[in-house]
């Protein structure tokens, strides 16, 4: 089973900042099939990039993914009040698909 | 525009089964042969998949839950259902249906969530 370890556990910054969010994997993640995902409270898990850093339909192109093997970033160029959240990575590569522990971006 | 709507009990006795069903709308169920998700997240913390299905009735399961999981499709009502057995107060979360982009196992639609709370 593939680990995904996500740092910080928790990001305190202002609206207008940059965010930088790690994922890092216990094995080498094949092709690259590492997923972004942000979760606002009460609400389901949105899809921000997935392949690393291919942007899902919608998403705006302040958010990118970069990274390959084992680890990988996504990037918030400027943060917007609705970016205040917690946000996943997911490993498809291999199964038992797996998912890092989130980091919370919060408003400093 | 496709949309995935969750239902099933919110509260289930320990050692009874759990079942949901994931009712699609607005789009195919079966256009292609993709997996789609479950996916439960336990009150304040992270996501965990539970397995995955095809329409053709293809599944792979995470081997935790394995030996009680079982998923199944009905194709003439675009649906796909979830069944756990033998639960416990630990499967109490929120339980998410989604659908995969294409052949690759992200999860770009998803419903909102059905909150099952093992208790008796």
């Amino acid at each position: 089973e593939i680990v995904l370890t996500q740092s910080p556990g928790t990001l305190s910054l202002s609206p207008g900042e940059r965010a930088t969010l790690s994922c890092r994997a216990s094995q080498h993640v094949g092709s690259n099939y590492l997923a972004w995902y942000q979760q606002r409270p009460g609400q389901a898990p949105r899809l921000l990039i997935y392949g690393a850093s291919s942007r899902a339909t919608g998403i705006p192109d302040n958010f990118s993914g970069s990274g390959s093997g084992t680890d990988f970033t996504l990037t918030i160029s400027r943060l917007e009040p609705e970016d205040f959240a917690v946000y996943y990575c997911q490993q498809y590569a291999s199964s038992p698909l797996t998912f890092g522990g989130g980091t919370k971006v919060e408003i400093k | 525009q496709l949309r995935l709507q969750g239902s099933g009990p919110g509260l289930v006795k320990p050692s009874e089964t759990l079942s949901l069903t994931c009712t699609v709308s607005g789009g195919s169920f079966t256009s292609s042969d993709y997996y789609w998700g479950w996916v439960r997240q336990p009150p304040g913390k992270g996501l965990e998949w539970i397995g995955s299905i095809s329409y053709s009735g293809g599944t792979y399961y995470h081997p935790s839950h394995k030996s009680r999981v079982t998923m199944s499709v009905d194709t003439s009502k675009n649906q796909f259902s979830l069944h756990l057995s033998s639960v416990t107060a630990a499967d109490t979360a929120v339980y998410f249906c989604a659908r995969p982009v294409g052949r690759e196992d992200a999860f770009d639609v998803w419903d909102q969530g059905t909150l099952v709370t093992v208790s008796s």
